[in-house]
């Protein structure tokens, strides 16, 4: 099974600011990451898929990177809305499973 | 638009059954593989189980496989999950969750399952 390990487990930056989260994987996912947005009360959103594409919708701001083990989500200048709980997901094909990251809380500092 | 609206939630006590629905609409359902996700209170995101969009596939977690039980009715456009044996770790809230290729694009707003005694 693979394992998605988040970090920080806690990010606190000012709006303005660059944001960058990881996401490390047990063992290679190729290009098969994407990225959640969670606000208080919400069901997550898509943000990014296969590691670098942003969803529809998303605005630029948001870009991810990364292949194999190592991922980043990268927000370039953080807005007020931004300030929310971030979750990587990965597919593995045998067995048929998705994984999630434990998430990274982006606060507001 | 394409909306996802579960229902069917509640409080059950520990060894019930409870039936979960998610009524999709604004996409050709029959299209599409869906999934359930749950989010216990507090805690991350944990995948619960994939249907494809024919029913020919289906996976389950390991903590659900033997107790729960998707199915779908496409000419409904609807989505099921049978949850028997229900447990205390059980409680969470449950979403659905339109599966793209290896990611959820659309994600309903969750229906809150409860067990307790």
């Amino acid at each position: 099974e693979i394992v998605l390990t988040q970090s920080p487990a806690t990010l606190s930056l000012s709006p303005g600011e660059r944001a960058t989260l990881s996401c490390r994987a047990s063992q290679s996912v190729s290009s098969y990451l994407a990225w959640y947005q969670q606000k208080p009360g919400q069901a997550p959103r898509l943000l990014i898929y296969d590691a670098s594409n942003r969803a529809t919708g998303i605005p630029a701001r948001f870009s991810g990177s990364g292949s194999g083990t190592d991922f980043t989500l990268t927000i370039s200048s953080l807005e007020p809305e931004d300030f929310a709980v971030y979750y990587c997901q990965q597919r593995s094909n045998w067995p048929r499973m998705y994984t999630f990251g434990q998430g990274t809380k982006l606060e507001i500092k | 638009e394409v909306q996802l609206v579960e229902s069917g939630g509640g409080l059950v006590q520990p060894g019930g059954s409870l039936r979960l629905s998610c009524a999709a609409s604004g996409f050709t359902f029959s299209s599409y593989s869906m999934n359930w996700v749950r989010q216990a209170p507090g805690k991350g995101l944990e995948w619960v189980s994939y249907i494809s969009s024919s029913s020919s596939t289906i996976y389950y977690a390991d903590s659900v496989k033997g107790r729960f039980t998707i199915s779908r009715d496409n000419a409904k456009n609807s989505l099921y999950l049978q949850m028997n044996s229900l447990r205390a770790e059980d409680t969470a809230v449950y979403y659905c969750a339109r599966a793209k290729l290896s990611e959820f694009d659309y994600w309903g707003q969750g229906t809150l399952v409860t067990v307790s005694s």
